[in-house]
């Protein structure tokens, strides 16, 4: 049981480059959401889905899209990387969006220079 | 809307002494609370969780929380810490209803430093 699996681990970027992270969960959950952790700061939500073909935005999403095609894959797209973007990104996924325990990837370090 | 404020960015403490990392959340509905722990570079991992039912959450590694209602509070304590707690922990709260029951907001973190 992999649980929640990110790629890549570690990114460095140029301004204006776009880039994908993966994000695949093993365990049929249907909440899935990406959190960006920056010093000081905390996690703060950038996108979360409920299920396959239902997305929503966070507190942070300006700068990034998300598609949910499948249960398990929850895609986070960079369009046009910029130095603001320069953070630890976690995936997350829960059974439902409830009472239930939300399980965290190990995250993804992106540089943007 | 909801936020939490974890009131000390750093806290040191001596092997074996106790510790509370304390923690406020505002709400203006009922909440599900949670502590997390994130060791150097390493993903997040759950210490406990408040739900509903007993105040008082048992988690792992011998830390405990205690919800209290009227302060808004959900503070996290261990009796005897040992030098592998060191660690940043986060505390969040969900809201409790609705499909965005599975959103945490997080606070900014407490790093635990324990010292020999």
């Amino acid at each position: 049981n992999a649980g929640v699996t990110q790629t890549p681990k570690f990114q460095v970027l140029k301004t204006g480059q776009s880039m994908t992270l993966q994000c695949a969960q093993d365990m049929n959950h249907e909440y899935m959401s990406w959190y960006r952790q920056d010093p000081g700061m905390g996690l703060r939500l950038i996108h979360y889905s409920v299920g396959a073909g239902i997305t929503d935005q966070g507190e942070v999403p300006n700068g990034y899209n998300v598609s949910r095609s499948t249960t398990e894959d929850f895609p986070l797209r960079l369009l046009s990387a910029a130095p603001s973007q320069t953070s630890v990104y976690f995936c997350a996924s829960s059974y439902s969006a409830s009472r239930n325990t939300i399980y965290f990837g190990e995250g993804s370090w992106l540089t943007v220079v | 809307a909801q936020s939490v404020t974890q009131l000390d960015s750093q806290v040191p403490v001596f092997e074996e002494a106790p510790v509370e990392l304390r923690c406020n959340y505002s709400s203006s509905v009922s909440v599900y609370l949670f502590w997390y722990v994130q060791y150097p570079n390493q993903g997040l991992q759950l210490l406990l969780k408040y739900l509903s039912g007993s105040t008082l959450v048992k988690g792992i590694n011998g830390f405990e929380a205690e919800f209290n209602k009227s302060q808004t509070s959900f503070h996290l304590r261990k009796p005897s810490v040992h030098i592998s707690d060191t660690a940043e922990y986060f505390c969040a709260v969900s809201e409790n209803y609705g499909g965005s029951q599975g959103n945490l907001i997080f606070g900014k973190g407490t790093k635990l430093s324990v010292k020999p």
